[in-house]
């Protein structure tokens, strides 16, 4: 089974300041997916970024970038010029290469994004 | 276009009732899934729909909980007999690759 870890429950930046989300995960797949997703108040899981492991460049989505490190296990979340409309919960998301399967979600962290 | 729509946006029960939640996927997404998100226990995967294959139920909690989708598309999770621990956010995702899925607002359920 896979498991998934934020270990950062909360967080907060001032806006226009950058900040990162750690995850880590434990898998002995070696073809998968990682995502994060941001879930504001308003409940809408909306999808930030994805990366497939067999790429080794980092995915990057305007703002956001992530660093992946394959070896380690390691997804983190890179978000540059915070902005306000950043503040949100963060879910990162581990799902196997093959199709069809379910996505399993770290714990979340909430970040803060003050003006 | 629409994305996942989800129905009712919130819901109160009594404990023991039975509940319906409904899911519209988005237009020729053919796989579709299932999360609840509670506060103990964070998001956890229920059950997976493929085409007319037969849905993947490994995470359905106990046998008051099934789901049905009627021609490949909308999607209705029941739960018989609800329980107060049933009480979280139902999460419903829609997928046209199978790779990456796209979710619905939610139905928070409130059991009394």
């Amino acid at each position: 089974a896979q498991t998934v870890t934020q270990s950062q429950p909360e967080m907060s930046v001032q806006e226009a300041e950058t900040v990162t989300l750690s995850c880590t995960y434990d898998t002995s797949e070696s073809n998968y997916y990682l995502f994060w997703y941001k879930q504001p108040p308003s409940r809408q899981m909306i999808l930030v970024i994805r990366q497939e492991a067999y790429k080794q460049q980092n995915a990057t989505e305007n703002r956001f970038s992530v660093n992946f490190q394959k070896a380690a296990k390691s997804f983190s979340l890179k978000i540059s010029d915070s902005q306000l409309g950043d503040t949100a919960m963060y879910f990162c998301a581990f799902m196997k290469h093959n199709a069809g399967n379910m996505l399993t979600f770290g714990g979340g962290t909430r970040l803060m994004v003050k003006p | 276009g629409a994305g996942v729509s989800q129905s009712p946006s919130n819901k109160v029960t009594e404990k023991g009732k039975d509940v319906e939640l409904r899911c519209d996927p988005i237009s020729g997404h053919t796989a579709l899934y299932w999360y609840r998100q509670s506060l103990g226990q964070g998001l956890e995967f229920l059950i997976y729909f493929q085409g007319n294959s037969a849905p993947d139920k490994s995470g359905l909690p106990s046998d008051r909980f099934s789901a049905e989708r009627t021609g490949g598309s909308v999607s209705t999770l029941t739960i018989q007999r609800t329980q107060q621990e049933d009480s979280a956010v139902y999460l419903c995702a829609s997928s046209f690759d199978q790779e990456t899925q796209y979710f619905g607002p939610g139905t928070r359920l409130l059991v009394l």
